[in-house]
Formats: C-alpha cells, structure tokens, sequence
C-alpha cells in the first residue's frame, strides 16, 4: 500500500484565496483525521470521520474552514478565505482499530 | 478528561548514550498507549504501542516503553542512541478502549543528538 496520500505536498496562496487540501486514505481505514501543525501550535486535531460521517469538529477554528469526506476513499480540508494566520503543515492520517497512518503533510504558505 | 505530559520539550543526548523520555498521562478509563517519531519534514509515524499484556514492549529502531500502571507514565527508552534518531516524540494515548476515539497526544519532546 502506498500509505496516505497527501496533496499538494506545497502550496502558495495569497491572502483570500480558496484553498482545497485532498487526502487518500488507507484502503480498508474507517477514520480519517486531519490536523494542523505549527511551531506555536503545536498538533492540533481539526476534524474527525468514522465510516465517512464527521464524528468531531470541534477543532475546526472557524467558519472559514470546511471538511468533506464524500466516500470512503477520499477527503478535502477547504479554506475560504485563506488568511496568513492559516499557514501551517496540514497532516491527514488514517486509522483501522488502533493503528494510525500519517500522510507526509501539506505545507501551506499564506502570504 | 483525559490528558498527556511530556514533561521534557527537548532532550539533547550525545550519540551512543542512553535517553529516556518521559511521558504521564491522566485518565479516568483505562487508555492505550502509543508512542510516535516524526523526522524532519515527515509526518508522525508509530514507533509502539500497549494495548495489553506484558508492560514492556519493544517497538522500531531499538526503542522500548514500559507501562506503569500505578504511576501512569509510559516513559520510551533506548540504550544506545545514533544521529538517525534525531526527531519529535510524541506520547500518545486512546481512551476508553474504542477504537473509534481520536488519540490524545502529548506536546512533544524534541531529542537532539550530538556527535
């Protein structure tokens, strides 16, 4: 298997731009996450799917952000508008029982 | 609530020395532990984990972790340390026994090796 599947792996935008992050999970992984990661930050958990359904999003800073999972096999992080404060490394990973697969991340640059 | 302490935010060892890394964790249902490495510019990669049985377990690269269950800690150990380990430590843990709770992680320990 090829592991998650992040892309892009880089991505520049200016400031109110929409910016569309995708990730290919694990075949046979029933949770997807996404997470954010910055030096100030830390690792912070966005949002959570079980079997595709949005489990948690209480992590997910505003309104600006949005997250879909419209099949097993596919998901999308979107920013709308995208603010510089948004930049960040943003981490899919997926998980079967207790075993959880990070992909290599998206690095996002906001300028 | 559940939460996880690294007590240490970075470890600098020389190459060939021991380290321990220190990790607690305070919940009130029984947890699963795990411990995950990110390299540079990588993303988080499992390194071990406890689920049940003996209280040792021994994972990647030559580390090992032993779960202390009256002391809730789950320090990671490796006798013998190279320059390849440098990388971010992170103590995490699975509350409640379900396989469909998000893992709490702990805040990191950065291990930095010198020659």
């Amino acid at each position: 298997d090829a592991g998650v599947i992040q892309s892009p792996r880089h991505e520049v935008t200016e400031m109110g731009q929409e910016v569309t992050l995708r990730c290919k999970p694990i075949s046979g992984h029933n949770s997807l996450f996404w997470y954010r990661q910055t030096m100030m930050r830390g690792l912070e958990l966005l949002i959570y799917f079980n079997n595709n359904v949005p489990i948690d999003d209480s992590g997910m800073p505003e309104d600006r952000f949005s997250a879909k999972m419209p099949n097993a096999s596919f998901s999308t992080l979107k920013i709308q508008p995208s603010e510089p404060r948004d930049s960040a490394v943003y981490f899919c990973a997926s998980r079967v029982d207790y075993e959880q697969y990070f992909g290599p991340g998206t690095r996002l640059t906001v300028t | 609530a559940q939460s996880v302490t690294q007590l240490d935010s970075q470890v600098p060892v020389f190459e060939e020395a021991p380290v321990e890394l220190r990790c607690n964790y305070s919940s009130s249902v029984s947890v699963y532990l795990f411990w995950y490495v990110q390299y540079p510019n990588q993303g988080l990669q499992l390194l071990l984990k406890y689920l049940s049985g003996s209280t040792l377990v021994k994972g990647i690269n030559g580390f090992e972790a032993e779960f202390n269950k009256s002391q809730t800690s789950f320090h990671l150990r490796k006798p013998s340390v190279h320059i390849s380990d440098t990388a971010e430590y992170f103590c995490a843990v699975i509350p409640g026994y379900s396989s469909a709770s998000k893992i709490i992680f702990g805040s990191g320990t950065r291990l930095s090796i010198r020659p």
